[in-house]
């Protein structure tokens, strides 16, 4: 079955400091993936997309690039802030309509 | 911008009881979900709904539960007889073109 791995966290960083979040997926086919970010006490919200390989998908700075020969999507961001501390999930679908398989989350906090 | 919305935020329920979450999907989607998540854990797929009827359906997703669209809005979750091991974030989402969204969940806490 389809399945993501994340890395373990907290991470912990310092502002202004680089960020790497590293997802690996296993599926058949072309699924299409998700990087969701989840804020203290809030729900879900899509932080960015791709649908094919070697697409880079980007937003609020973050970015993660769709890599079908190592089946990766790492989430980075190059000067984090204060307010980018929440949970990270990693999240493939392998059709339209199909369910999200997410990896376990990865908490990040960064500190002034 | 559309937005899933939930009903209630939080919702207290005895053990045995029933209890049914609320959704309103983003108006022009046609796919819709109930995802889970325990505290501190990972969000489980519980099941999708398409064309007013199951699509898929996870195994932790038995006979206890049922999810309904009474009406052209509303999307609901219903837990027939509640056990300690619910309580979790539900949330709902709905899907566009190529996407999930999410709304902000139900934390549902069974005593």
């Amino acid at each position: 079955g389809n399945s993501v791995t994340q890395m373990e966290g907290p991470v912990t960083l310092s502002e202004e400091a680089f960020l790497t979040i590293n997802c690996t997926y296993t599926a058949t086919g072309y699924p299409s993936l998700f990087w969701y970010v989840q804020y203290p006490g809030e729900g879900l919200q899509l932080l960015l997309k791709a649908t094919k390989a070697d697409d880079k998908g980007s937003n609020k700075g973050f970015e993660a690039t769709y890599r079908k020969e190592t089946t990766s999507f790492h989430l980075e961001k190059g000067s984090v802030q204060v307010s980018d501390s929440a949970v990270y999930f990693c999240a493939l679908d392998k059709a339209a309509g199909n369910k999200l398989t997410f990896g376990g989350g990865t908490r990040v906090l960064v500190k002034p | 911008e559309p937005e899933v919305t939930q009903t209630p935020s939080h919702q207290v329920t005895q053990m045995g009881q029933e209890v049914i979450l609320r959704c309103v999907p983003i108006s022009n989607h046609l796919y819709f979900y109930w995802y889970r998540q325990i505290l501190g854990q990972k969000v489980e797929f519980l099941v999708s709904f398409y064309n007013n009827e199951i699509s898929e359906k996870s195994e932790i997703f038995d006979d206890q539960f049922s999810v309904e669209r009474p009406d052209g809005s509303n999307f609901t979750l219903k837990i027939r007889s509640t056990k300690l091991e619910d309580s979790a974030m539900y949330f709902c989402a709905s899907r566009g073109e190529y996407e999930q969204y999410f709304g902000p969940g139900t934390r549902l806490t069974v005593t």
